[in-house]
């Protein structure tokens, strides 16, 4: 069974860092590219990065050059540093596998002074 | 960015009845080198993560009724309920991946009438 556990998320004052963790099982996790969604209150999905098997990295205009994606194939774990954050990056931050064909529970981070 | 765009937002419906939610992309989602047309359907039940219901336009995902199917083609895609059930209920989302940055619709909520 795929399983995706994230952790990391909680409260952040606007301008601090957080990092993301995505702890993955059930599945081969060096042969796929991984993925994180965000989800704010009430809102729609949006992708936030992407980094393929070869780590090549992407990242959605909102992030670049605050959020960094990495992985450790090695511990089976995709991350997500998030720097300079903002009010409007509260969320619920979802680690999503390859092709978006699976998707953890999410962990919630909240920019707020 | 490919700009993706839902109809109706909002959709009551009554079980037993069909059901479908229209897509529709700003550009065309087919892959030329392969054929593919990446257009994927998602349903978020209430307080859980997004689940992949159609990928690749029309392919079921793992475990999905086959009274769900997706159809179209280009720049226009439908997602077909052939009869709705309690627990169909939810917001539905159509996300493209055929190019970065990857992009979802704004979601149709479904609910029972």
């Amino acid at each position: 069974e795929v399983r995706l556990v994230e952790s990391g998320g909680g409260l952040v004052k606007p301008g601090g860092s957080l990092r993301l963790s995505c702890a993955a099982s059930g599945f081969a996790f060096n042969d796929y590219t991984m993925n994180w969604v965000r989800q704010a209150p009430g809102k729609g999905l949006e992708w936030v990065s992407s980094i393929g098997k070869s780590g090549y990295m992407y990242y959605a205009d909102s992030g670049k050059g605050r959020f960094t994606i990495s992985r450790d194939n090695a511990k089976n774990s995709l991350y997500l540093q998030m720097n300079s954050l903002r009010g409007e990056d509260t969320a619920l931050y979802y680690c999503v596998r390859g092709a978006f064909d699976s998707w953890g529970q999410g962990t919630l981070v909240t920019v707020s002074s | 960015d490919i700009v993706m765009t839902q109809t109706p937002l909002s959709l009551p419906v009554t079980p037993g009845e069909p059901a479908s939610i229209s897509c529709r992309s700003s550009q065309s989602l087919l892959d030329s080198d392969n054929g593919n047309t990446y257009l994927d359907w998602y349903l978020q039940k209430p307080g859980q993560s997004p689940q992949l219901l159609i990928y690749t336009l029309s392919y079921r995902a793992s475990g999905v009724p086959d009274r769900f199917s997706g159809s179209g083609s280009g720049t226009d895609f439908t997602l077909n309920i052939s009869r709705v059930e309690a627990e169909d209920v939810g917001l539905y989302y159509c996300m493209q991946r055929l190019d970065f940055p990857v992009t979802f619709g704004p979601g149709t909520k479904v609910d029972i009438k």
